[in-house]
């Protein structure tokens, strides 16, 4: 049972470039949510799903996308990376919304040069 | 919007001493959870408290939520080298619904 997977693990970007962070979940939840987490700031709601189709923005959705077109697997989009947005990205899905536990991916590291 | 803080932001104990984070938001909230974090790795949930005035423990990990349902607090007796992390408080915010992570407590211990 893998849980949370987040792939990649490790990135580095250029100013401007695109690229995709996908996460994938095999306990059928529901609801899933992308994280960011920066130094003394914990960490920030980008985006969030409450199932198949949806998607919804958080705290901090500027400079994002995401999609989920499947139940399992919650992408989310650069369009054109900036420094700011260097970063580890948490992916995490729960059964119910907020009131219950949040299981976490490993974690994506991004570095925009 | 809805604030957490946590304090301290960092807390360095050595090992056998005991260890507190505390959690306060801006806002009244429906329930509280507890995560820890390993160096290098990703949040881990430990607990849930949703009554006001609720003590949970697990082990050496005592937790509690206030009176008011504004703060919580995570307390560690006997800290041990594998208790090293940083801890990070989520309310959600009775108004709201929506959950906001605390800033978070690392903690060190020095053998």
């Amino acid at each position: 049972n893998a849980g949370v997977t987040q792939t990649p693990k490790f990135r580095v970007l250029k100013t401007g470039q695109s690229m995709t962070l996908l996460c994938a979940q095999d306990m059928n939840h529901e609801y899933m949510y992308w994280y960011r987490q920066d130094p003394g700031m914990g960490l920030r709601l980008i985006h969030y799903s409450v199932g198949e189709g949806t998607t919804a923005k958080g705290e901090v959705p500027d400079g994002y996308n995401v999609s989920r077109l499947k139940k399992q697997n919650f992408l989310l989009g650069l369009e054109s990376a900036a420094p700011s947005q260097t970063s580890v990205y948490f992916c995490a899905s729960s059964y119910l919304p907020v009131s219950t536990e949040a299981f976490f991916g490993q974690g994506t590291r991004l570095t925009v040069v | 919007g809805q604030q957490v803080m946590q304090i301290p932001q960092y807390q360095h104990v050595q090992e056998g001493e005991d260890f507190t984070t505390y959690c306060n938001s801006s806002t009244t909230l429906s329930n509280i959870q507890w995560y820890k974090q390993r160096p290098g790795g990703h949040p881990v949930f430990l607990i849930q408290l949703v009554k006001s005035g609720e003590v949970k423990k697990q082990k050496r990990l005592t937790f509690q939520f206030g009176e008011a349902k504004k703060n919580s607090s995570l307390h560690i007796t006997a800290t041990q080298t594998t208790d090293v992390g940083t801890y990070f408080c989520a309310g959600v915010s009775q108004i709201s619904g929506k959950l906001t992570f605390g800033t978070g407590t690392r903690l060190t211990i020095i053998p």
